[in-house]
């Protein structure tokens, strides 16, 4: 079985840009959550979907968006792009009514300059 | 309230040691309390986790103990091994279902000797 997808891996921007970033979720798994890591933060939790609705919300301004498809994958839009959202995003997916185990991807690695 | 604390940042141990790192959390409406591994350029993965109704769950080498009045939860990892070096994350969420929403400790650095 396939884990988490997550394109692209590893991507530059500069200040004021958008990014698109994806997930495709393990087979048969409805719930995405998004997660930033930075080494001053740590892990955050930035959202979760689950077929298609938002239903979990962190304390992200709302340059921070996401949303998920009728296949269960998902996408996060940052916009307007700042120094501070360099970071690895991680989509992580799990089972509707799992006792909790989140099953992460690798990351996208976002670095804006 | 949200915040779960994690201490050491970083610890050192010799093969064949146990290492321990504790985690302390505020909000008692928390009901799961998982540990990661992450090793470099990878994703956390599930080492093991507890429900606050037991005081300790053991899987291989991996312990976590709990103690509810104290709000506490640490991980053992007995004789530990080179492959063990990785960062670990302690976590606490609550609310039950798909909607979890993990609260992460800050992290250990843990590095295991030869």
């Amino acid at each position: 079985k396939a884990g988490v997808t997550q394109t692209p891996r590893y991507l530059i921007k500069t200040r004021g840009q958008q990014v698109t970033l994806s997930c495709s979720p393990i087979s048969g798994h409805r719930s995405v959550s998004w997660y930033q890591q930075t080494p001053g933060q740590g892990l955050q939790f930035l959202f979760e979907y689950f077929s298609e609705t938002q239903r979990n919300k962190g304390n992200f301004p709302g340059r921070f968006s996401g949303r998920q498809f009728s296949n269960s994958r998902s996408e996060m839009n940052v916009s307007t792009l700042e120094l501070g959202d360099s970071a690895l995003y991680l989509c992580a997916s799990t089972q509707r009514g799992n006792t909790g185990e989140l099953f992460f991807g690798e990351g996208s690695r976002l670095t804006v300059l | 309230q949200q915040q779960v604390k994690q201490s050491p940042q970083s610890l050192i141990v010799q093969k064949g040691g146990i290492s321990i790192i504790n985690c302390a959390y505020e909000n008692t409406a928390f009901d799961y309390f998982p540990w990661y591994q992450q090793f470099p350029g990878k994703g956390p993965a599930l080492l093991i986790a507890i429900r606050p109704d037991v005081s300790e769950k053991k899987e291989g080498r991996f312990t976590i103990s709990f103690n509810k009045s104290a709000k506490q939860f640490s991980l053992h990892i007995m004789d530990s091994q080179p492959g063990d070096s990785a960062t670990y994350f302690c976590a606490a969420s609550r609310g039950g279902g798909s909607a979890r929403q993990l609260t992460f400790g800050s992290g250990t650095q843990l590095t295991v000797l030869p």
